[in-house]
């Protein structure tokens, strides 16, 4: 079983609508989330993170996060054709001096005007 | 624009060369992390610094990589005899240690490498 499983897509969302990215981990002592957009060519770039059970809200991005179920997803409300790119999930043990980050190879996501 | 800047951006050599990069962090992080990402998968963990300390090293890092951080500030990755299978886009990160929970990392912009 891979650390970091996301679905490679690609995802394709007409714009305006709700694209939904989910990633699922298997280490349980995983404790800290990010999510990272990454256009083509490019290198990622931090959307946000989240650590704690729930919902955490950033404009138009909300992260999900349920640790019982190793799982951890990305909303992104009112998609726009700029948001088309690759969306890595990494997932990060903290503690210690483990401090690095393990990813999924990410969503390609499409937003057709 | 992270604040974290990767030089040279594209570099193409002869297999069996070697190569440096550079990576200068952002300048009040004390943390350094170098990733390999290839074609349609995630970064893969390289390395990482906790100021002048190199903690940690992957299995990925061979005997021909080796990095470096004098001084606790940039820090320099190099590959001896290069072989078409390191050719990746070298990414660098730096983060500040605070709250381990909130900690984030920020990318440079990434040195291609092609080895022909």
């Amino acid at each position: 079983q891979k650390e970091v499983e996301q679905n490679s897509g690609p995802l394709s969302v007409p714009e305006g609508a709700i694209a939904s990215l989910n990633c699922t981990y298997s280490d349980r002592g995983s404790q800290s989330f990010f999510w990272y957009r990454q256009y083509s060519g490019k290198s990622p770039e931090l959307i946000m993170f989240i650590y704690s059970n729930g919902d955490k809200e950033d404009g138009r991005f909300t992260a999900q996060l349920n640790k019982a179920s190793q799982y951890v997803s990305l909303l992104i409300r009112d998609s726009q054709p700029s948001d088309s790119a690759t969306y890595l999930c990494a997932v990060n043990k903290s503690g210690g001096s483990n401090y690095k980050l393990t990813f999924g190879k990410g969503t390609l996501l499409t937003v057709n005007p | 624009d992270t604040g974290v800047s990767q030089d040279p951006r594209h570099k193409i050599t002869k297999r069996g060369q070697n190569v440096t990069f550079r990576c200068d962090p952002i300048s009040e992080h004390n943390r350094l992390y170098w990733y390999r990402q290839t074609l349609g998968q995630g970064p893969e963990f390289l390395t990482y610094f906790q100021n002048e300390a190199q903690l940690e090293k992957s299995r990925l890092l061979s005997d021909r990589f080796s990095a470096e951080r004098p001084k606790g500030s940039f820090s320099t990755l190099e590959i001896q005899r290069t072989e078409q299978g390191d050719s990746a886009m070298y990414l660098c990160a730096s983060s500040l240690a605070i709250l381990a929970l909130q900690e984030t990392q920020y990318f440079g912009p990434g040195t291609r490498l092609l080895v022909l």
